[in-house]
């Protein structure tokens, strides 16, 4: 297993263009996470996934933003109508919550350019 | 609400000791962990420390934790240039919150 894969890594788009995100954890993770980081920041929280069902999301997640994960395993995000303001690093991790809470391993993230 | 604090940068000679630190307001979280951001790259966690513990120890790493005062601190022992990058401190359990990040420099 290599870790979390987090694809693009880079991404440019037009103000008012979609864009979507792919995560994937590492395999036997049954917890997947989206953050949002801005420059000087550090990562808030977005939304979390325990296999396929999404059990919270934060208020920083507006209708124009959702987020799946079918099939329990890779997750995408997907941000509708793009504005200069979502500019940020998109970060995704997973966990094993069977064994408490030992810490997310996080992707590598993607960096999305509004312009 | 929730937050996290840590001052913001931290400028230290290699081969010193370092010590971040931290301070958070959610006295019920459960746990408590440090990550270090390298540029361009995501967050690596560093350790972590339950609540009911008051220090942990891991090779150069030293967590100390005072849950009356909610600070907790990183100390890194013999700093090498290697460990320059930015450290962040989280609380949480199912959702992380995060302080803003120490910048740490490490110069000869």
């Amino acid at each position: 297993d290599t870790g979390v894969s987090q694809d693009p890594r880079h991404k440019i788009t037009k103000r008012g263009q979609n864009v979507t995100f792919r995560c994937d954890p590492i395999s036997e993770h049954n917890r997947l996470y989206w953050y949002r980081q801005t420059l000087g920041q550090g990562p808030e929280f977005l939304t979390y996934f325990q296999n396929e069902a999404q059990l919270e999301k934060s208020r920083l997640l507006s209708d124009r933003f959702s987020a799946e994960r079918p099939k329990g395993s890779f997750s995408t995000l997907e941000i509708q109508r793009t504005e200069q303001g979502d500019s940020a690093m998109y970060l995704c991790a997973s966990s094993l919550a069977d064994r408490g809470n030992y810490g997310y391993t996080f992707g590598s993230g993607t960096r999305l350019t509004v312009v | 609400g929730e937050d996290v604090e840590q001052s913001l940068f931290l400028s230290v000679r290699e081969g010193d000791s370092s010590v971040i630190n931290c301070t958070y307001t959610d006295s019920s979280s459960t746990y408590l962990y440090w990550y270090k951001q390298e540029p361009g790259a995501g967050l690596q966690l560093l350790t972590y420390i339950f609540s009911n513990m008051d220090m942990k120890q891991d090779q150069r790493l030293t967590v100390l934790l005072n849950k009356k005062d909610k600070h907790l601190s990183l100390r890194i022992a013999d700093t090498q240039t290697g460990d320059s990058a930015i450290y962040f401190c989280a609380e949480g359990y199912n959702k992380l919150i995060f302080g803003a990040g120490t910048r740490l420099a490490v110069h000869p």
